[in-house]
């Protein structure tokens, strides 16, 4: 069974802080991993896919690097906004062509 | 427009009764899944079809029963529902079933079960 585990589970930064959170993932058998941006109240909306060890992958003040034989990936925000506040979720899926193991997210609340 | 939808949005019911829930998606994805949301907010695969096909099933109880009449829908048939039952119930959809590709989410259905 794959385990996806995310750190911290919670953060509060100050407005113009920078961030980042920690997704690790088993290192073998790797095939993708998926960052998601949870707001409260509504539904995952995908940031990043990533395949490749070694992948950088940027939007506006967020990006995330991946990792692939260390099993890890990190996102960063940049100059956190309180639009940033919500839940943050990695996922992998446990093999090839099957669904996508999701961790227990890391929440950021941005406080103005 | 929506990309992929669920209906209803809240279901309460009571105990022993059957309900289902719908969800389309009009994004020409081959692959839709169904996502259980628990109480810790963990959100966990429940199934997942390809192009009307059952791909993947994991340890759900025989209750639930998905249904796709077309690759445009994945519905969601739940007999004899349980306390346990109450949960939010995502819909979500891909190009493929590769996981290679971002998943679009539905806005969820919440399930309370009396």
């Amino acid at each position: 069974i794959l385990n996806v585990e995310q750190s911290p589970q919670s953060l509060h930064v100050q407005e113009g802080d920078s961030t980042n959170f920690t997704c690790s993932f088993p290192s073998s058998n790797f095939y993708a991993l998926h960052w998601y941006r949870w707001e409260t109240a509504k539904s995952p909306e995908a940031l990043f896919v990533m395949t490749l060890n070694g992948d950088e992958k940027k939007k506006g003040r967020i990006s995330a690097t991946l990792n692939t034989k260390e099993g890890y990936s990190y996102l960063y925000i940049k100059g956190s906004q309180p639009e940033d506040s919500a839940t943050y979720l990695c996922a992998s899926p446990g093999k090839a062509g099957t669904a996508l193991i999701f961790g227990k997210g890391t929440t950021l609340s941005v406080s103005s | 427009d929506t990309a992929v939808s669920q209906t209803p949005k809240y279901l309460v019911t009571q105990m022993g009764n059957d309900k289902s829930i719908k969800c389309e998606q009009n994004l020409g994805h081959d692959t839709m899944y169904w996502y259980k949301q628990d109480s810790k907010k963990f959100l966990k695969i429940m199934f997942s079809y390809n192009n009307k096909e059952l791909i993947i099933n994991e340890t759900v109880p025989n209750r639930f029963s998905p249904k796709s009449p077309d690759k445009a829908h994945l519905n969601l048939h739940i007999n004899s529902l349980e306390l346990g039952d109450s949960a939010v119930y995502f819909c979500a959809s891909s190009r493929e079933g590769g996981a290679s590709y971002e998943q679009y989410f539905g806005p969820g259905t919440r399930l309370t079960v009396t």
